[in-house]
């Protein structure tokens, strides 16, 4: 157990439906990060917050995709009228940050995986 | 091209032998990470190194910087150590992880 928790473990639903997923960070963790991850392949980055504020978005992530961060502490990740392409692990990690700037490794949660039928 | 190759995509080994995980980028970083997958999906971080080797317990993990290649070693291989080896590289300006595709090690008793 690495501290960071997410919610559901597991998702099926039928194409067209939304699902938001939810991701719980260690507590003094101001940073984190969303990823996601098809089968064979290594996860790719989603997005990132350092507190509330969504700093950075990839292309991946499109207009049915929506992340947030109200309070600074959990996360949620939203998307809507779900395709089967969308099937994936939806993988989250937080880290601190270090007053020195030094780099500090990002712990990851168990992932949620999601099935669009 | 990725920005991080890694090799071989799969591995089988018997217990007790020495294995090598390769991984080679082609962006400028600040550091690399190595983390394992189990089946399920959860991912532990390994090692995090910029320069130089790293060694806990049976596992080594070195990087070259100016090659912009890493390796990953595994001493007396066991079967508890089946799972996949990850190799991620820090960029951009959020330093989120690129990672590569993942390497599927099986080791066998």
């Amino acid at each position: 157990d690495t501290g960071v928790s997410q919610d559901p473990r597991h998702k099926i639903t039928k194409r067209g439906q939304n699902v938001t997923f939810r991701c719980d960070p260690i507590s003094e963790h101001n940073r984190l990060y969303w990823y996601r991850q098809t089968l064979g392949q290594g996860p790719e980055f989603l997005t990132y917050f350092q507190n509330e504020a969504q700093l950075e978005k990839s292309r991946l992530l499109s207009d049915r995709f929506s992340a947030e961060r109200p309070k600074g502490s959990f996360s949620t990740l939203e998307i809507q009228r779900t395709e089967q392409g969308d099937s994936a692990m939806y993988l989250c990690a937080s880290r601190s940050a270090k007053t020195s700037g030094a780099y500090n490794e990002q712990f990851f949660g168990p992932g949620t995986r999601l099935t669009v039928l | 091209k990725n920005e991080v190759e890694q090799s071989p995509q799969n591995l089988t080994a018997q217990e007790g032998e020495f294995i090598t995980i390769n991984c080679s980028y082609s962006v400028g970083i600040s550091a690399l990470h190595w983390l394992q997958q189990h089946p399920g999906g959860g991912i532990v971080s390994l090692f995090m190194l910029s320069s130089g080797k790293k060694k806990h317990g049976r596992l080594i993990a070195t990087i070259n910087i100016q090659e912009k290649h890493s390796s990953l070693h595994i001493t007396a291989s066991h079967p508890r150590d089946s799972a996949v080896y990850i190799c991620a590289v820090l960029s951009g300006s959020a330093r989120q992880l690129t990672f590569g595709s993942g390497t599927q090690l099986t080791v066998l008793p």
